[in-house]
């Protein structure tokens, strides 16, 4: 079965400096989707950016970029300039495939940034 | 497009009573799943769904069932809701290869 792992809790960094979110996962799966999420206090799942496997460049959305190493599993989330609107929990999320072509998400239990104006 | 829309927002059962979440979607999205939150246990997966009459099992299946019937429209079913069940749900949608659209999410708290 596939895991998603995320080693930080909680992780504290000043307003505009760059903080990294690691994460890890486990797959028998040669391509595969995977995504960071945004979970501000108001609850909403907000789409961060995405992955997919088989593509070798490593995604970027404005202020929000990925470290993809497909052998070594890892998929870390860099945010540069952080602004107080980052605070949130972010989510590691990876696409699982079941019956029939069905899917849905893998998570990690989340990481807390905190944002230090 | 209303998006992902859930409902009820706040609900309060009691032990051994049953009742369904509503989740629909009005983006004629193919892919649909259903996911509970934990404090400290992030998002887990509990049924999800591709097209009319395709269901499976997520990974925390128990106590709940699905059925996809048309393609807006994906319920979740407590059949005898127990205080384990408490917690916060959370339905997405999908279409082709992009990410999840969730709803703003049901909170169910059983006595």
């Amino acid at each position: 079965a596939q895991t998603v792992t995320q080693s930080q809790p909680e992780m504290s960094v000043q307003e505009a400096e760059t903080v990294t979110l690691s994460c890890t996962y486990d797959t028998s799966e040669s391509d595969y989707y995977l995504f960071w999420y945004k979970q501000p206090p108001s609850r909403q799942m907000i789409l961060v950016i995405r992955q997919e496997a088989y593509k070798q460049q490593n995604a970027t959305e404005n202020r929000f970029s990925v470290n993809f190493q497909k052998a070594a599993k890892s998929f870390s989330l860099k945010i540069s300039d952080s602004q107080l609107g980052d605070a949130a929990m972010y989510f590691c999320a990876y696409r699982r495939y079941g019956r029939g072509g069905a899917d849905g998400l893998t998570f990690g239990k989340g990481t807390h940034l905190i944002i230090q104006p | 497009n209303a998006g992902v829309t859930q409902t009820p927002k706040f609900q309060v059962l009691k032990t051994g009573q049953s009742m369904t979440l509503q989740c629909a979607q009005d983006m004629n999205h193919e892919y649909m799943s259903w996911y509970r939150q934990d404090p400290g246990m992030g998002l887990r997966l509990i049924h999800y769904s591709v097209g009319a009459g395709i269901t499976d099992q997520g990974e925390v299946p128990n106590g709940y069932n699905v059925s996809r019937s048309t393609t807006e429209d994906f319920p979740l079913r407590l059949l005898s809701a127990a205080p384990s069940q408490t917690s916060v749900y959370f339905c997405a949608s999908r279409k082709d290869s992009h990410g999840y659209t969730f709803g703003s999410g049901t909170r169910l708290t059983v006595v």
